[in-house]
């Protein structure tokens, strides 16, 4: 069993279309962060969610983490091939700092 | 701006060898980490480590694996005895806290073992 399931798995859409990607799970969590890796890359952080029910906005990206802290969602405003690649939420997991990802996203935006 | 290296960018060896994977963390960060992502799968925590000693492992971090940090600067990951399943990309990361802030990855060592 997964501790973050995200959905979908894969998804190929064409520049300028609108997205939503999802990160959901049954634990709750005190923050809850999303990451996105490129091809031959390692992750980079986006951002940090904490409060339940918290929008983050970065650009065309919005980010919003549930209000029981279980469930965050990505959304993608006018998609362009440069958000291409794997978009992972992630979640500190124990006292020892480990962060645990779900299996990810792959964001395909086609030209 | 500083970041995580990793050496070597890609390795090939045959089953049954040693490998050492290198890493150099940011200088003023506390944390370690090694993950593991094997091709077309997600990245998976192999062991956490502070304080020079492991702070946590996963069940993928069995005795043919180890860590070091020998020099205060390298944070090496070490596989005993190379298996085909052990073919990934080996991620190196860290951080200053404990259970918050950015976890700051490393490029990837990529490992192939014939």
């Amino acid at each position: 069993t997964q501790l973050l399931e995200q959905s979908p798995q894969f998804l190929s859409i064409q520049e300028g279309e609108n997205l939503t990607v999802y990160c959901n799970s049954s634990s709750v969590f005190s923050s809850l962060q999303w990451y996105r890796q490129e091809p031959g890359e390692g992750p980079v952080l986006l951002v940090t969610v904490v409060t339940g029910g918290e929008v983050k906005k970065l650009k065309r990206l919005t980010f919003q983490f549930g209000d029981a802290r279980k469930d965050s969602s990505l959304h993608i405003t006018a998609a362009q091939p440069g958000d291409t690649g794997l978009y992972l939420c992630a979640v500190f997991y124990n006292q020892g700092g480990k962060l645990i990802f779900g299996q990810g996203t792959e964001l395909s935006v086609k030209p | 701006e500083p970041e995580v290296t990793q050496t070597p960018s890609h390795q090939v060896t045959q089953m049954g060898q040693e490998v050492i994977l290198r890493c150099v963390p940011i200088s003023n960060h506390l944390y370690f980490y090694w993950y593991r992502q094997i091709l077309g799968q997600k990245v998976e925590f192999l062991v956490s480590f502070y304080n020079n000693e492991i702070s946590e492992k996963s069940e993928i971090f069995d005795d043919q694996f180890s860590v070091e940090r020998p020099d205060g600067s390298n944070f090496t990951l070490k596989i005993r005895s190379t298996k085909l399943e052990d073919s990934a990309m080996y991620f190196c990361a860290s951080k200053i806290e404990a259970n918050t802030g950015e976890l700051f990855f490393g490029e990837g060592s990529r490992l192939t073992v014939l």
